[in-house]
């Protein structure tokens, strides 16, 4: 059973370009959502996180945009550069509860070519 | 600074050894986790322990077994490997010390492991 839903799975942006992927969840226990980065041969890393108790989150060029009565929320990567060529996982979970491990998405590759 | 180390990065082992992953934290998590990770299938959890000696199912326990003797170190244990785990085998660990770490899960560098 898959809780997060992922899409796509791969992702060609030019340089300069708007990267933009998408996660939606069923579980409406969920109030936590982090974006983990994965570069080739390295552990994924945490990005960004929101909670549903505001609606967008920008962090420099990446921002989270959440929709809390569709169950779906997203990532915007402005300004795509090369070097954010890596995999990209969504993630949901319930924070209050310590002990439950974050559900991940499947993941999308993300290219940015030149 | 975080540190979630996997004492192996590359192994290469015969069917039916029984093979051990080891990962040490430094960061006096309680959580730990183990993940497995294939291309396509995303990141999917094996085991997980929110204490010493406890530990708990995640969505993929067959054919693995863990160990948690210490608070920094976890064990994954493939009692008999098959080819089919072959695989990147991720730890991880988290503070339980909800909401000041928000649910952060650090991870390791990852282990690859090829069964012949």
């Amino acid at each position: 059973q898959q809780q997060v839903k992922q899409s796509p799975q791969s992702l060609i942006v030019q340089k300069g370009g708007i990267s933009i992927i998408n996660c939606a969840y069923e579980n409406t226990a969920f109030d936590y959502f982090p974006w983990y980065q994965q570069f080739p041969g390295k552990g994924p890393a945490l990005l960004i996180a929101i909670r549903p108790d505001v609606s967008e989150k920008k962090e420099g060029r990446f921002t989270i945009s959440f929709n809390k009565s569709a169950k779906q929320f997203s990532l915007h990567i402005m300004d795509s550069q090369p070097g954010d060529s890596a995999t990209y996982f969504c993630a949901a979970t319930t924070e209050n509860s310590g002990n439950t491990p974050l559900v991940f998405g499947k993941g999308t590759r993300l290219s940015v070519i030149a | 600074d975080v540190k979630v180390t996997q004492s192996s990065r590359y192994l290469v082992k015969r069917t039916g050894e029984k093979v051990f992953l080891e990962c040490v934290q430094d960061m006096d998590h309680e959580n730990m986790f183990w993940y497995r990770q294939d291309p396509g299938l995303g990141l999917r959890l094996i085991y997980f322990s929110y204490d010493v000696k406890m530990k708990e199912k995640g969505d993929i326990p067959e054919g693995y077994s863990v160990s948690r003797e210490k608070k920094e170190r976890f064990s994954l244990i493939l009692e008999s490997a098959s080819t089919n785990q072959t695989s990147m085998y991720l730890c991880a660990s988290s503070s339980q010390a909800v909401p000041d770490s928000g649910n952060t899960i650090y991870f390791g560098e990852g282990s690859w492991l090829t069964v012949v």
